[in-house]
């Protein structure tokens, strides 16, 4: 079935660090794909997200694009702050439902 | 701005009890679902409801598990007979039509087993 696998965490950073998380999916024709937050006693919340092939996705300073050929949906900030230190699920949706990762938790520290 | 509310935050139950998890979904939405995080493990799909019916559910969504709109506002999630297996944090999410994409969640309610 469709499913996703995402980097292992948990990672640890310092501020202004770069900040990469890796995303791959299986699935059967073309997935929407998309990158969830939870900060600390909050719901998911959506980060970004691509619906087709080469898209970028893009919000609050984080990218994502959309590899058909290597089936990746890799997030990625170019200097992280305190304020980013949530857990990060990354999911794909087919037909009603989305399938998630098992999430990343990122820790920034000042 | 509207989000999805739950309650409780924590529940904690004996092993045979029965639970009612609450969500109400943002006032426009149409389409609902259930999700639950199994600790350590990943967020898994339970159901989708729309139309006062459902729509699509999981394997993992079996005879023990019900789903309901009692009302405009309510969407609740009921556990038969809980199992220790059944702990897990449970997130209500839901969508309208314009917004195909995304689903809005709520905070999610933990259930505890014993």
């Amino acid at each position: 079935g469709d499913s996703v696998t995402q980097m292992e965490g948990p990672v640890t950073l310092s501020e202004e660090a770069f900040l990469t998380i890796n995303c791959t999916y299986t699935a059967t024709g073309y997935p929407s794909l998309f990158w969830y937050v939870q900060y600390p006693g909050e719901g998911l919340q959506l980060l970004l997200k691509a619906t087709k092939a080469d898209d970028k996705g893009s919000n609050k300073g984080f990218e994502a694009t959309y590899r058909k050929e290597t089936t990746s949906f890799h997030l990625e900030k170019g200097s992280v702050q305190v304020s980013d230190s949530a857990v990060y699920f990354c999911a794909l949706r087919t037909g009603y439902k989305l399938s998630f990762g098992a999430g990343t938790t990122v820790t920034v520290r000042a | 701005e509207p989000e999805v509310t739950q309650t409780p935050s924590h529940q904690v139950t004996q092993m045979g009890q029965e639970v009612i998890l609450r969500c109400v979904p943002i006032s426009n939405h149409l389409y609902f679902y259930w999700y639950r995080q199994i600790l350590g493990q990943k967020v898994e799909f339970l159901v989708s409801f729309y139309n006062n019916e459902i729509s699509e559910k999981s394997e993992i969504f079996d005879d023990q598990f019900s789903v309901e709109r009692p009302d405009g506002s309510n969407f609740t999630l009921k556990i038969r007979s809980t199992k220790l297996e059944d702990s897990a944090m449970y997130f209500c999410a839901s969508r309208d039509l314009d917004t195909y994409n995304e689903q809005f969640f709520g905070p999610g309610t933990r259930l505890t087993v014993l």
